[in-house]
């Protein structure tokens, strides 16, 4: 059974102090690994996709990464907006996708 | 563009009353159509998807149904409401037969069940 497990659960960061989320997974043939951005209250706001090990993508100040096990979003002088829920799912075969629990970030001025 | 709307937006029910939950999509032909449950804190629980009109799979057994009566059109269903019903219901889409299927949400609807 896909398992996709998300950490911290929570994290603080103080406005400029860069970090890393995680998201390990175990699956036998990973068809796409998802990150969305979920603020409260909102339905979650897609982010990127990553297919293979080794594959990178960047929008503003979030990067993201993959290996063989596990996903980093990395954040990268957040600012108070960045705040919100950050999930991370993957999808195995056909069209269903699996969700971690998700990291909820908080970023203070 | 593609838009996908959800209504109502939040819904107090007493229990054992009737549920009917809405979704559409815009801008796009032939969607796969997605049911999520969110409790509150937690990840998505993917509860019914669909790949065309009146064709819907249940992934997990519940007091709930969905229907698709038209192409961009999901609906969420329950004759009689239960407590554990309660929670954040999001509906999604994607475009179908495509090798990089990403899925699109709605704004949600909050349930809360008295």
């Amino acid at each position: 059974e896909d398992q996709v497990t998300q950490s911290p659960e929570a994290l603080r960061l103080q406005e400029g102090e860069s970090s890393s989320l995680n998201c390990s997974y175990t699956v036998s043939g990973l068809r796409g690994l998802f990150w969305y951005r979920q603020d409260p209250g909102k339905g979650p706001e897609f982010l990127f996709t990553l297919y293979s090990a080794g594959e990178e993508k960047e929008k503003e100040r979030l990067k993201a990464t993959l290996t063989k096990k596990e996903s980093f979003l990395h954040i990268t002088a957040p600012k108070p907006e960045d705040s919100a829920t950050y999930l991370c799912a993957l999808r195995e075969a056909g069209n269903m996708l699996t969700f971690g629990g998700g990291t909820r970030l908080m970023v203070k001025p | 563009s593609q838009t996908i709307h959800q209504w109502p937006a939040t819904l107090v029910q007493p229990v054992g009353s009737p549920l009917s939950l809405e979704c559409t999509v815009e801008g796009t032909s032939n969607p796969n159509l997605y049911w999520y449950r969110q409790a509150a804190g937690r990840g998505l629980q993917l509860l019914f998807y669909s790949v065309g009109i009146g064709q819907i799979s249940s992934e997990v057994p519940q007091n709930l149904s969905a229907s698709r009566p038209q192409d961009r059109q999901f609906i969420l269903s329950s004759k009689k409401l239960l407590l554990s019903d309660s929670g954040f219901y999001l509906c999604a889409w994607s475009v179908a037969h495509s090798l990089q299927e990403t899925q699109y949400f709605g704004p949600g609807t909050r349930l809360l069940v008295l």
